[in-house]
Formats: structure tokens, sequence, C-alpha cells
């Protein structure tokens, strides 16, 4: 049972580049979540998706594009990174139900944009 | 609009002391709260979740206490352990509509424990 892993785990772009992250999660859990943590600074929600074929928008949208295809993965899209999308990347996911909706975290993807 | 604010972002104290960590929020109505761990280069962990209408939770050292009145969550690391030393993030999170599904973070309080 490998939990959430994401893929990869670091990344070094210049901007105008594009790139996507991917997330994987084995426990069957409905909710994703992409978020964005910058030094000193909490967890700001990029898009979630509460499951397969559905997303939507979090605190932080804009520049990022997310797909869920199938139930356990959710990419995570930068058509033209600018240095601002320079960051660390985590995805989480959790249960559905409101008594099980603690988030799993991924290990995070640290992204430098030059 | 929504905030929470974490006491402070550091947070020193001796071993054997009981760490106290405050999480505040404003406009929020949230349906229950989280506390996660996250050590330096690691995703958060889940550590303990309490609902609105339960007023404390425990869990081995760790307690937290839930007030809504007060609108805010303390979070209590009793015989504290240079082991503890991390940051630690309080999530909120309300139930149904637009809502459903998401969660707000904290900024975190990173706390160090000296031997």
């Amino acid at each position: 049972n490998a939990g959430v892993t994401q893929t990869p785990k670091f990344r070094v772009l210049k901007t105008g580049q594009s790139m996507t992250l991917l997330c994987a999660q084995d426990m069957n859990h409905e909710y994703m979540y992409w978020y964005r943590q910058d030094p000193g600074m909490g967890l700001r929600l990029i898009h979630y998706s509460v499951g397969e074929g559905t997303t939507a928008k979090g605190e932080v949208p804009d520049g990022y594009n997310v797909s869920r295809l199938k139930k356990q993965n959710f990419l995570l899209g930068l058509e033209s990174a600018a240095p601002s999308q320079t960051s660390v990347y985590f995805c989480a996911s959790s249960y559905s139900s409101d008594s099980l909706r603690t988030q799993y975290f991924g290990p995070g993807t640290r992204l430098t944009v030059l | 609009s929504q905030k929470i604010e974490q006491n402070s972002e550091a947070l020193n104290i001796q071993e054997g002391k009981t760490a106290t960590l405050t999480c505040n929020y404003t406009n929020y109505s949230p349906a229950y709260l989280q506390w996660y761990r996250q050590d330096p280069g690691r995703g958060p962990v889940f550590l303990l979740l309490i609902r609105e209408n339960e007023k404390e939770k425990r869990k081995e050292r760790l307690k937290v206490t839930f007030d809504t009145t007060l609108k805010q969550s303390l979070f209590h690391i009793t015989a504290s352990q240079p082991a503890d030393s991390a940051t630690y993030l309080c999530a909120l999170d309300a139930m149904g509509g637009t809502n459903a599904g998401k969660s707000t973070f904290g900024d975190g309080t990173t706390l160090t424990v000296k031997p």
C-alpha cells in the first residue's frame, strides 16, 4: 500500500515551459487535492476533485489546469510556467464521508521556474 | 473574508514541558477542525480531528480543544520531546454546499523542543 505518490520529486523549468505533475493514490479515495506551499506559509488549495471526471477551483487556480480521468490519478498541469509558480506542490486524497475527511498527503514536488 | 491564524510562527520550549499551540479563525463556521504535523521536506501527516460539537479530544500525549464561541482551537503536547519538533498546521473544514471537500489551512507554527 503506497498511499499517495507524486511524480516527479524535483523539476526545474524555464519560463514559458509546460509540465504535468502526476498524483496517484491506492486507497480508493473519492476526493483528491492539489496544494502549493511557499516558504513560511501554509497550504493553499489550487484545484480539487470530488470524484472521477469532476474538478473544481480552489483558492489559487490561475495558471494551472487539472484532470481526473481515473479515480486513482489527479494531474496538475502548468501550460506556461512563470517564476511565481516556484513552489512545493503537494497532492492529497481523502474519503468523501464527512466523518472520514482526513487528508493523506504525498511527499511533494519541488518545482523551480527560472 | 475567512481567516485562520496560528499563534506564532515559532515556539521554543524545554523538553518535558507542555507545548500549547493556538488556532484562531474568523468569518468561518467549521464543521470540524484538524491538526497535522509537517516535518521539513515532507508532506503533512494527520494527528487529530475534532468536531464542532466536541469540546476535547485526546490521543496519547496530544490533546485538542475546540471552542466555537471563542472561534479557537488549542493543541497541547504534554511531556514534550525533541522528536516533537516540527511544524503543526490546523485545518478547518466546512460541510456540504459549495465548501464540500475543501479544507482551509493555517500557516503553521514551528515547534522546537530543546533537550
